[in-house]
């Protein structure tokens, strides 16, 4: 059974750096094909695709937000690492991982985590 | 880049069948698979339809995915409708490397 769960800080404060790890189980992401998704939906807002990680190490970023944002993976822990620099009140969102496949196959979705950028 | 366009909202009364429609701006709907997910406040979101048309084991099959070049769409069919299918519905799919989603479809079960 595949699951993902999503962890870090729930409030940061404008201009910080948000760091949000993936844990996931049920699969490996040294496995060919494999690759993790992040996700997040403002509050009222629609789904927004932020990036992806592949098992080759591959990594994609949204057009929008690349300039701020980092991926990173531990094999070894089964986890994908997110970092957000220079946080602003308008980032504050449900913040998903997910294993979203290009290739096929039923897409798989952590529980969420709320993040508040506030002063 | 590619669009999905979603209708904002829909509704419909319980026991009837609603349909949702997923328009791909430009390059071909049969390009990527297209998946639909499920949203409900407070739960994570569910894939409902995977492949195109595709059910994950679990979803009922009163749901159902199709998609049709002629109008370069997908569309979510939900049968039967129940309370319980009250939700924000999204399509998906891929450009190139990139994950689009629609906009977000919100039904309403009354």
């Amino acid at each position: 059974q595949v699951t993902l769960r999503e962890s870090g800080p729930a409030l940061v404060k404008p201009t910080q750096t948000l760091t949000l790890t993936c844990t996931f189980s049920g699969f490996s992401l040294s496995t060919s094909g494999m690759c993790v998704s992040w996700i997040r939906q403002p509050p009222g807002k629609a789904l927004e695709w932020l990036a992806r990680i592949d098992w080759d190490d591959d990594k994609y970023y949204s057009t929008s937000l690349k300039t701020r944002l980092t991926l990173s993976k531990d094999t070894s822990k089964n986890q994908v690492v997110l970092t957000m620099t220079n946080m602003d009140p308008v980032d504050t969102a449900t913040y998903y991982c997910a294993r979203i496949s290009p290739y096929g196959g039923a897409a798989v979705w952590g529980q969420g985590t709320l993040v508040t950028v506030s002063s | 880049n590619f669009m999905l366009t979603q209708p904002h909202s829909v509704s419909e009364s319980p026991g009837k069948t609603v349909t949702i429609s997923c328009t791909r701006s430009s390059g071909s709907i049969a390009s990527n698979y297209v998946q639909w997910y499920q949203l409900r406040p407070g739960s994570a979101p569910t894939t409902v339809i995977y492949e195109d048309n595709q059910r994950p084991s679990g979803v009922p099959d009163r749901f159902s995915g199709s998609i049709d070049s002629s109008s370069n769409s997908a569309s979510l069919t939900i049968s039967g409708l129940k309370t319980e299918d009250e939700a924000d519905y999204y399509c998906q799919s891929y450009d190139s490397s990139i994950v689009v989603f629609g906009g977000g479809t919100k039904l309403t079960v009354l």
